[in-house]
């Protein structure tokens, strides 16, 4: 049972570039959802996803798409990479979007845009 | 959506217990209140939540005000590996916040040999 598995953990990107950040959960878990967390502030929302074919914008969505092709993989993808992006990105899934319910978030993802 | 309002840090000395404040005046009747804690470098990680009653686990206990405006996280006894930034979050069971976890600054917990 490897939990929230994201990859790549480093990546650096140039200003335009696109590319797509990996998530993937093995706990058969309905929600997942894709955070931001820039120094020193709390993890942002970016979009989420209540299930396979659906997903939502969070607080701050602009230059990222989503999509829920199955249960175990959300990827959040960058259309066009600019520096204010640089960031770390956090998958996150639980087993429902219902209150009370435990939320396990991957290890991170480290993005830099020069 | 309701929100929170946790000081920006505490210190602690090892083997201590540490009582980390959260207030919640909006909370509303079907927010839930969750503490998760997130260490240098990595992901949050869950450490408790509760609804009304007060709540233990074996990493913390969880004391919630009678009229729910305010809570308190506590570690029994601090050690050098619960250093990190707590934070406090309500989680709306239903209506528009659906599932949506609103992250504030959170409380940087110090702990001092």
């Amino acid at each position: 049972n490897a939990g929230v598995t994201q990859t790549p953990k480093f990546q650096v990107l140039k200003t335009g570039q696109s590319m797509t950040l990996q998530c993937a959960q093995d706990m058969n878990h309905e929600y997942m959802s894709w955070y931001r967390q820039d120094p020193g502030m709390g993890l942002r929302l970016i979009h989420y996803s209540v299930g396979a074919g659906i997903t939502d914008q969070g607080e701050v969505p602009n230059g990222y798409n989503v999509s829920r092709s199955t249960t175990e993989d959300f990827p959040l993808r960058l259309l066009s990479a600019a520096p204010s992006q640089t960031s770390v990105y956090f998958c996150a899934s639980s087993y429902s979007p219902r209150a009370g319910n435990t939320i396990y978030f991957g290890e991170g993802s480290w993005l830099t845009v020069v | 959506d309701a929100k929170t309002t946790q000081p920006n840090s505490m210190e602690s000395n090892e083997e201590e217990p540490v009582h980390l404040p959260c207030n919640h005046s909006t909370i509303s009747g079907t927010d839930y209140i969750h503490w998760y804690r997130q260490l240098p470098s990595q992901g949050p990680e869950y450490v408790i939540h509760g609804l009304t009653s007060n709540v233990n686990n074996r990493m913390a206990s969880l004391a919630i005000a009678e009229d729910r405006k305010s809570s308190t996280l506590i570690l029994h006894r601090a050690t050098l590996r619960d250093a990190a930034v707590y934070y406090c979050i309500l989680s709306n069971a239903g209506g528009t916040s659906y599932g949506k976890l609103t992250f504030g600054q959170g409380t940087i917990l110090t702990v001092h040999p």
